[in-house]
């Protein structure tokens, strides 16, 4: 199957530092990828649904310059948290949708655990 | 606008007992639903969709739509079937939005 992979699995940072997250569609493009957020013992809100080429559509409620999405290319989307504080400390969770597939399956990437100090 | 509900945060049953995890929906239109799986330290990972009708690792799910239900099934609970489930309705802004999730607990 389709593998989404996310880059750091786990980051600590300083509050006031902005932290980037990459995720990646290894053996497929995808015109579309999406960000979640997971807080401990929840389920998953989405955050954002990022577009290549485009900009990203950001649900109701989350600041867009604060998490910064960009979709470079057909396999790359970014999230940067800026100026991060405790407050983001979370679980980021990407996933990306199979272009031209029968169904509208996602793929999840592992995850990135943010921890602000 | 669309809502997913699983009222059950857990569920622990004994292994070989069935296991029904329950999802309700609410949507205006046509709904595409979906179960997801997240074992311990894993990803999340499709089980099953409605729109195949499959049977995966013995579960079954059926979309009643007079009741709103997609409903998980399996008639005999294995101790590997522990992890977390979600339920999740596609719209057609080409969104999932996720129910909040039942933790499954199998025990031996």
């Amino acid at each position: 199957g389709a593998v989404v992979s996310q880059h750091p699995s786990w980051v600590i940072c300083k509050s006031g530092t902005s932290v980037k997250i990459e995720c990646r569609s290894l053996d497929f493009q995808a015109t579309t990828m999406f960000w979640y957020r997971q807080f401990p013992k929840q389920s998953l809100m989405l955050m954002a649904t990022s577009n290549e080429g485009s900009k990203a559509t950001y649900e109701q409620g989350v600041e867009k310059d604060k998490f910064l999405i960009n979709h470079a290319s057909l396999t790359l989307s970014t999230l940067t948290v800026t100026s991060a504080h405790p407050e983001d400390s979370s679980f980021y969770i990407c996933s990306a949708r199979v272009d031209g597939g029968d169904y509208n399956e996602q793929f999840f990437g592992p995850g990135t655990r943010l921890t602000v100090l | 606008a669309q809502r997913v509900t699983q009222p059950e945060k857990l569920l622990s049953v004994f292994k070989g007992a069935p296991v029904e995890l329950k999802c309700n929906y609410s949507y205006s239109g046509s709904p595409e639903l979906f179960w997801y799986v997240q074992y311990s330290r894993q990803r999340l990972q499709l089980l099953l969709r409605h729109i195949s009708r499959e049977s995966i690792k013995g579960f079954t799910a059926d979309l009643n739509k007079g009741e709103t239900s997609f409903h998980l099934k399996k008639p005999f609970a294995q101790e590997e079937d522990s992890a977390m489930y979600y339920c999740a309705l596609y719209n057609a802004g080409n969104m999932l939005t996720f129910g909040g999730g039942t933790r499954l607990m199998v025990k031996p």
